[in-house]
């Protein structure tokens, strides 16, 4: 079946850009996350999406940050006056609940570079 | 805060033999371990997952153990090949909704 895709695969930007990156979960996956990873780290957690839950955006680095997730399916993380630091690989995963059960399943990542 | 560590860095070795990656984690309270594989310039795909009243799981030539008391998971690769050439990533779950990943092993295999 259809696993979780992202658009768009790569962007390049100028400094002071805003973007949209795209994340379509797998269908009847009820939890939604955002992730980035930058060169040389690990993957960090930006936001979380549950059901019709609040979101958590404990993760988000500024205010520059924001995500939203319409319908209860597709999800966009918008990054406003992007900088240079915001250059990475941002993933977005999804799975069918919480539970410890529950993997979760990755997209392809869109690899965001602002110059 | 909960911490996710993998040693080593990187790891290579030849075609045909077993070996271990290893992650350890801070806090013991967790509810499940993951192991991921990302190959260059993709996303990540899951291998196995532990729930934390299990000891381990298999799947195929792969393995992964954990041991909650000691902190630490491993992941037994067995007669390796060069496709397994990748990052080994894992990932803990401490019931927070989010996972806190390690920061990788990448591994060659040398034919």
């Amino acid at each position: 079946g259809a696993g979780v895709s992202q658009s768009p695969s790569n962007k390049v930007t100028e400094k002071g850009k805003d973007v949209e990156l795209r994340c379509d979960p797998i269908s009847g996956h009820t939890a939604l996350y955002w992730y980035r990873q930058s060169l040389g780290q690990g993957l960090e957690f930006l936001i979380y999406f549950q059901g019709n839950s609040a979101p958590d955006k404990s993760g988000l680095p500024s205010d520059r940050f924001s995500a939203e997730r319409t319908g209860g399916s597709v999800s966009t993380l918008t990054i406003q006056r992007t900088q240079q630091e915001d250059s990475a690989v941002y993933l977005c995963a999804s799975s069918r609940g919480t539970g410890p059960r529950d993997t979760q399943y990755f997209g392809p990542g869109t690899r965001l570079t602002v110059l | 805060k909960q911490e996710v560590t993998q040693i080593p860095a990187a790891l290579s070795v030849p075609e045909g033999e077993n070996l271990v990656l290893n992650c350890s984690f801070t806090d013991s309270a967790i509810y499940n371990l993951q192991w991921f594989r990302q190959d260059p310039g993709k996303g990540l795909t899951s291998l196995l997952l532990i729930q934390s009243s299990q000891r381990e799981q298999t799947s195929g030539r792969l393995n992964a153990s954990l041991d909650k008391s000691s902190g630490r998971s491993t992941l037994y690769i067995a007669a390796s090949q060069p496709g397994d050439s990748a990052t080994y990533l894992c990932a803990s779950y401490f019931g927070n909704e989010k996972l806190t990943f390690g920061t990788g092993t990448r591994l060659t295999i040398i034919p």
